[in-house]
């Protein structure tokens, strides 16, 4: 598997512009996380989906931010307008229903410089 | 709420020298604790994860982990560091209701290592 895939791996905007980060999870898994890293807060949870569901979105930020997930292999996190202080890395992470195997495969993160 | 502290931001060790990098987590119930590690622009990933039963886990690249639940620590260790563990390291706790890859993350560690 080629793991979870996240595009672009850079992104540069200017402020005010609709920023679109995406996610392809590991397919067979069931469970679907965003976070954000910083160096003020470090990593934080955003949101994450069940079986493409919403679960917990406590971690957004803002109404600025929307996170859909379509369907099993594919999800995305919409930043609009976007804003300097949004900066950051953007992980997007999958997982799958099961003690033994609920740990979570990180993809290799966006950078978002938003100018 | 559950917390992890990493109480050291940075660590410099030298090469083939021992390494114990520290995790104290607060948590309600029996925790599901977790070491990643982050190369450079890279993503997270997993070194080793506890879940139940013996509380000395192993993981990969020669660490380990002690889960000492009265001292609500979840300390890393390797016995000889090398170059190439040079990297930031994050200790996570998950949640273990729902899913345990809904995580928590500390600040993470800094190693920088020294030839």
């Amino acid at each position: 598997d080629a793991g979870v895939i996240q595009s672009p791996r850079h992104e540069v905007t200017e402020m005010g512009q609709e920023v679109t980060l995406r996610c392809k999870p590991i397919s067979g898994h069931d469970y679907l996380f965003w976070y954000r890293q910083t160096m003020m807060r470090g990593l934080e949870l955003l949101i994450y989906f069940n079986n493409n569901v919403p679960i917990d979105d406590s971690g957004m930020p803002e109404d600025r931010f929307s996170a859909k997930m379509p369907n099993a292999s594919f999800s995305t996190l919409k930043i609009q307008p976007s804003e300097p202080r949004d900066s950051a890395v953007y992980f997007c992470a999958s997982s799958r229903t099961g003690r033994g195997g609920t740990e979570a495969f990180f993809g290799q993160g966006t950078r978002l410089t938003v100018v | 709420a559950q917390s992890v502290t990493q109480p050291d931001i940075h660590i410099t060790v030298s090469e083939g020298a021992s390494l114990e990098l520290r995790c104290n987590y607060s948590y309600g119930a029996t925790p599901y604790l977790f070491w990643y590690v982050q190369s450079p622009g890279q993503g997270l990933q997993l070194l080793l994860k506890y879940f139940s039963g013996d509380t000395l886990v192993q993981g990969i690249k020669g660490f380990e982990a002690e889960f000492k639940r009265s001292q609500s620590s979840f300390n890393l260790r390797k016995p000889s560091v090398h170059w190439s563990d040079a990297a930031e390291y994050f200790c996570a706790v998950g949640a273990n209701t729902g899913t345990a890859s809904k995580l928590t993350f500390g600040t993470g560690t800094r190693l920088q290592v020294t030839l």
